[in-house]
């Protein structure tokens, strides 16, 4: 019952890497969302989609890029990493009845 | 500009008594609210929620009162109980589905 899975947990880039939050869930869910996790900011939404093909950008979504090629995963790719992207982020993925699944999530920190 | 404001920051409680959080928000548009809880290195919980055409809901310990000419919901846990240390966001959501607004969350401590 694996739920939404997110990898890596940890990460430490250098300023300007690339790299690719992976998401996946095993529950059919057609809303896919990515959201970061700031002190004092709460939860932010990035970008999100609401199936294979559509995507749509949130509150924060500068320097991030997403696609939905299938209904289980929604990876989220940080095109050129900034001290500014240290977070934690979040996947979550939803049925459409308003109750969000979140991942364990994945800390990031950008030197 | 945060449309869903959590004012406190944190919360210490005996357990046993009653925990109150708070939560404010600015848009008239939103018809959904729900309460998530969140532990050190997990993801949110879904908690409560509640629809803009009640005023109240309840489930178990938890209930979640809605006043929508105040623009405010608050969520209460009684009795508290040590497990119940977490933080709490409040969330909402308008009929643009998929743009679910957070508040900042309030961080509670049960104590002994």
């Amino acid at each position: 019952n694996a739920g939404v899975t997110q990898t890596p947990k940890f990460q430490v880039l250098k300023t300007g890497q690339s790299m690719t939050l992976q998401c996946a869930q095993d529950m059919n869910h057609e809303y896919m969302s990515w959201y970061r996790q700031d002190p004092g900011m709460g939860l932010r939404l990035i970008h999100y989609s609401v199936g294979a093909g559509i995507t749509d950008q949130g509150e924060v979504p500068n320097g991030y890029n997403v696609s939905r090629s299938t209904t289980e995963d929604f990876p989220l790719r940080l095109l050129s990493a900034a001290p500014s992207q240290t977070s934690v982020y979040f996947c979550a993925s939803s049925r459409g009845d308003e109750k969000l699944f979140f991942g364990s999530g994945t800390q990031l920190s950008v030197l | 500009d945060q449309q869903v404001k959590q004012n406190s920051p944190s919360l210490s409680v005996q357990e046993g008594r009653i925990s109150i959080l708070n939560c404010d928000y600015t848009n008239s548009m939103f018809d959904y609210f729900l309460w998530y809880k969140k532990y050190p290195a997990e993801g949110p919980t879904f908690l409560i929620s509640i629809s803009s055409i009640k005023d109240k809901n309840e489930d178990g310990r938890f209930t979640v009162f809605l006043n929508k000419s105040a623009k405010h919901l608050s969520l209460h846990i009684v009795p508290s109980q040590p497990g119940d240390s977490a933080v709490y966001f409040c969330a909402a959501i308008d009929d643009s589905w998929g743009k679910f607004q957070f508040g900042a969350g309030t961080q509670v401590v049960v104590t002994p």
